[in-house]
């Protein structure tokens, strides 16, 4: 088993819908949790960075942990065209060490 | 947020020759800078983990002679592909974390090599 499960999609959608993308882990050292976004041939940009369990929002994203279920999502209220790109999910038990990352979900938001 | 750059963007060579890809951290020093290799529609693969001034620790699979890291100051790693081969065609990227990012890596923008 993976320590780090995240449906490669693809997921399709109408602009302004609200997108949930998630990843499972089962690895309970994870202390951290991040979400990328990689635009085509581009390498990947930070979006979001948690720590512990419950929420965290910055705009239109939304990063959610619940440990005891290790299960993390990323909400995306009013989805735009832009936003269309692959999502990796990351997380990591020590600083200075990689980061496990999800295979990516690839989102397509349709004008 | 932290940037990476990295150099070159792209590069095209014949096999047989050594291309040189560096990773720059602009704005803070990278006490860690990890290197990745990514096929098209694929998720980042590690290759290797570089602490400044000491050896590269590389993943299983991967040829520590053929893929030389070096990483030589808090703000600049290099990966050299030497004797490259059509096979070692694809997106590399790197990525830098360091203590006051905390647990964070930021990337740089990745070069796309291709070995004729």
């Amino acid at each position: 088993q993976k320590e780090v499960e995240q449906d490669p999609g693809p997921l399709s959608v109408p602009e302004g819908a609200i997108v949930s993308l998630n990843c499972t882990y089962s690895n309970s050292a994870f202390q951290y949790f991040m979400w990328y976004r990689q635009y085509s041939r581009k390498g990947p940009e930070l979006l979001m960075y948690t720590y512990s369990s419950g929420n965290k929002e910055d705009g239109r994203f939304t990063a959610q942990v619940d440990k005891s279920s290790k299960y993390i999502s990323l909400f995306i209220r009013d989805s735009q065209p832009s936003d269309s790109a692959t999502y990796l999910c990351a997380m990591g038990s020590n600083s200075g060490y990689a980061l496990n990352f999800g295979k990516g979900t690839s989102l397509l938001v349709t004008p | 947020g932290a940037v990476v750059s990295q150099h070159p963007s792209r590069v095209i060579c014949k096999s047989g020759t050594s291309v040189k890809i560096e990773c720059r951290s602009l704005d803070f020093q990278a006490t860690t800078m990890f290197w990745y290799r990514q096929f098209p529609k694929k998720s980042l693969m590690l290759m290797a983990t570089s602490n400044e001034g000491s050896k590269a620790t590389y993943e299983q699979g991967v040829e520590k002679d053929k893929f030389l890291i070096n990483h030589a100051s808090l703000t600049l790693s290099t990966l050299t592909v030497t004797s490259a081969h059509p096979e070692d065609s694809s997106f590399y990227i790197c990525s830098a974390g360091g203590l006051a990012l905390q647990e964070t890596q930021y990337f740089g923008p990745g070069t796309r090599l291709l070995v004729l």
